[in-house]
């Protein structure tokens, strides 16, 4: 198995919903990321776990909260979010943080905020 | 400071012709670079990668040339088909340093029957 597995692959919520993104990798890597990424633009990393421990916050507001369960699953819980968070949410893994050789990105979550 | 340039938005070419997309960055700190392509609405997938101690990769159709003392990159792929267009990312990677893979904005290629 070499992917990095998305769900949902659409989302559509409230401002004042709770929702959950999830992450799934069964190819034994170590680090896991979030990416946001807006219409043409790059994507920009949000967190990065490593070994199930969060590694990097990149200062992304708290109505976003990651959660690595255990070395396979990622998820990211919604909270109050804005609309101005649509976009496609990213997962990505890699062997280990900073590997770059294995560095997979999944299919994302296309998620509008209404 | 965008460490990662792709100076070109987007480039159009024949099918069978070449396509070259380029990838300029300022860290000369970067140790691994990373060419990615999007369809729209779908995640990254790796396409081809080099480490900064050579200057070439090849993989089929896809060849990546790497200028470190001009801090360029290239991707060439020959021949061009229609199923290549997408948006192409260029990334770059600090490996055991910052650990973030840092992304240029991206070309889209189209590539016309």
């Amino acid at each position: 198995d070499t992917e990095v597995t998305q769900t949902p692959k659409h989302l559509v919520m409230g401002m004042t919903n709770k929702k959950s993104l999830k992450c799934e990798q069964h190819m034994g890597h170590r680090a896991m990321y979030w990416y946001k990424q807006k219409a043409k633009k790059p994507p920009e990393l949000m967190f990065v776990y490593s070994y199930e421990k969060l590694s990097i916050n990149e200062s992304v507001p708290s109505r976003f909260s990651p959660e690595c369960p255990n070395s396979s699953l990622l998820n990211l819980h919604l909270h109050a979010l804005q609309p101005e968070d649509s976009a496609l949410y990213l997962c990505a893994s890699s062997p280990r943080q900073g590997d770059a050789y294995g560095y997979t990105f999944g299919s994302g979550t296309r998620l509008t905020v209404v | 400071d965008q460490q990662v340039k792709q100076n070109s938005p987007s480039l159009s070419v024949q099918e069978g012709r070449i396509s070259i997309l380029n990838c300029d960055y300022t860290n000369s700190m970067f140790d691994y670079f990373l060419w990615y392509k999007k369809y729209p609405a779908e995640g990254p997938t790796f396409l081809i990668s080099i480490s900064s101690i050579k200057d070439k990769n090849e993989d089929g159709r896809f060849t990546v040339f790497l200028n470190k003392s001009a801090k360029h990159l290239s991707l060439h792929i020959v021949p061009s088909q229609p199923g290549d267009s997408a948006v192409y990312f260029c990334a770059a990677l600090l490996q055991g340093g910052s650990e973030k893979l840092v992304f240029g904005k991206g070309t889209k290629l189209t590539v016309n029957p």
